[in-house]
């Protein structure tokens, strides 16, 4: 089955830029979304199709996606983007499943 | 404004059965594949299941197959998951969502939490 890796943690200092990333083979080829979770509270869609935002969410939140390696990228950092983050991807090539990746805690300084 | 409404969750022994619903409102249930998502205490988000629109293709997580039966009934805007052979290691809250395109899931439910546990 298809496996997406995350880096378990990344800081960052408030006002600076953190960078999330999320490999899987090919994951270039694939469709990748991000989502926020707080403590205590169900996931919050962030960004979908590798770059793009609902509605509602800040412009600091953006995506990429080339090679092996998605990116989430959130710029101008606050305190309450404090969270763990979760890349997933809907894997079609073989067992038809859905995979997220293992989350990443995103500590602001 | 879209909600989903998760119920059903509990305390069951091991080998027992339980049966989540999730209602949804605000928007055109039939028209949309719906998911459950779960996730276990201190743990990361792991898809469990979705259902097209009529209900004519389900998807599983390997380590559910054969013990767990979505569906959903369109009529009452409502989606289930039946849970049988329940094993600790199910124990989760469990989530219901909307999947957008691509199978983004745009809507989340509260959860609801399942303890499997003698």
């Amino acid at each position: 089955s298809y496996v997406l890796t995350q880096p378990p943690s990344v800081s960052v200092a408030p006002g600076k830029t953190a960078r999330i990333t999320c490999g899987g083979n090919n994951i270039g080829s694939k469709s990748v979304h991000w989502y926020q979770q707080k403590p205590g509270q169900a996931p919050v869609l962030v960004v979908y199709d590798d770059s793009d935002r609902p509605s509602g969410i800040p412009e600091r939140f953006s995506g990429s996606n080339s090679g092996n390696t998605a990116t989430l990228t959130i710029s101008r950092v606050e305190a309450g983007d404090e969270a763990d983050y979760y890349c997933q991807v809907w894997d079609s090539s073989s067992d038809l499943s859905l995979v997220f990746g293992g989350g990443t805690k995103l500590t602001v300084l | 404004e879209v909600q989903l409404v998760e119920s059903g969750g509990g305390l069951v022994q091991p080998g027992g059965s339980l049966r989540l619903s999730c209602a949804a409102s605000g928007f055109t249930f039939s028209s949309y594949w719906m998911s459950w998502v779960r996730q276990a205490p201190g743990k990361g988000l792991e898809w469990v299941a979705n259902i097209k629109q009529d209900g004519s293709e389900k998807y599983y997580v390997d380590s559910v197959k054969g013990r767990f039966t979505i569906s959903r009934d369109n009529a009452k805007n409502s989606l289930y998951l039946q849970m049988n052979s329940l094993r600790a290691e199910d124990t989760a809250v469990y989530y219901c969502a909307r999947d957008q395109k691509q199978h983004a899931h745009d809507y989340w439910g509260q959860g609801t939490l399942v303890t499997v546990s003698s």
